[in-house]
């Protein structure tokens, strides 16, 4: 297990389509979050998993955002109806339950046009 | 209401010498601190961390300074080398945010040969 996986890397979307992006965790770890980032920001909190009940969302997961981890493995963050104010780096991270550390992946960068 | 926040957008400093990064927060229930790197097209990777019950913690060439009652921290680097240049962001966490961190907007750090 080499750390946290993300793909795609980038997807270019046109506005109104519907995105999906996955994220596979560092295997032991029971947490899992997902940030966006956008240019000059640090990223932003959106969800948070422990295991496989979503835990806490964050006010910027509109209803437009849905996210899953079905078997507390993989995660999934579903984005319906793209607008261009989506266009962000969306950024998945696992963890242990006791260390505030987290370990990112490299990131999904979202384009849509 | 950003409540971390780098007054700093960038940063250079010459190899071997000291690099200062600094952070600022708001909100009096963050409990402990973390400061991450990040390179381009790469997720964030942690750097090192303080729990508010220390004022000080060191790994080899980092070290990272809390001040509570100014709600400020900062991360030195000593001696920098180039291969420190990246983004630095802060994050804050607290038993009162979950599992959340807050970021703040991160500070190109150069370090020149």
């Amino acid at each position: 297990d080499t750390g946290v996986s993300q793909n795609p890397r980038h997807k270019i979307t046109k506005r109104g389509q519907n995105v999906t992006f996955r994220c596979d965790p560092i295997s032991e770890h029971n947490r899992l979050y997902w940030y966006r980032q956008t240019l000059g920001q640090g990223p932003e909190f959106l969800t948070y998993f422990q295991n496989e009940a979503q835990l806490e969302k964050s006010r910027l997961l509109s209803d437009r955002f849905s996210a899953e981890r079905p078997k507390g493995s993989f995660s999934t963050l579903e984005i319906q109806r793209t607008e261009q104010g989506d266009s962000a780096m969306y950024l998945c991270a696992s963890s242990p339950d006791t260390f505030y550390g987290y370990t990112f992946g490299s990131g999904t960068r979202l384009t849509v046009v | 209401d950003q409540q971390v926040k780098q007054n700093s957008p960038s940063l250079s400093v010459q190899e071997g010498r000291i690099s200062i990064l600094n952070c600022d927060y708001t909100n009096s229930m963050f409990d402990y601190f973390l400061w991450y790197k990040k390179y381009p097209a790469e997720g964030p990777t942690f750097l090192i961390s303080i729990s508010s019950i220390k004022d000080k913690n060191e790994d080899g060439r980092f070290t990272v300074f809390l001040n509570k009652s100014a709600k400020h921290l900062s991360l030195h680097i000593v001696p920098s080398q180039p291969g420190d240049s990246a983004v630095y962001f802060c994050a804050a966490g607290g038993e009162t945010s979950g599992s959340r961190l807050t970021f703040g907007e991160g500070t190109q750090l150069t370090v020149n040969p």
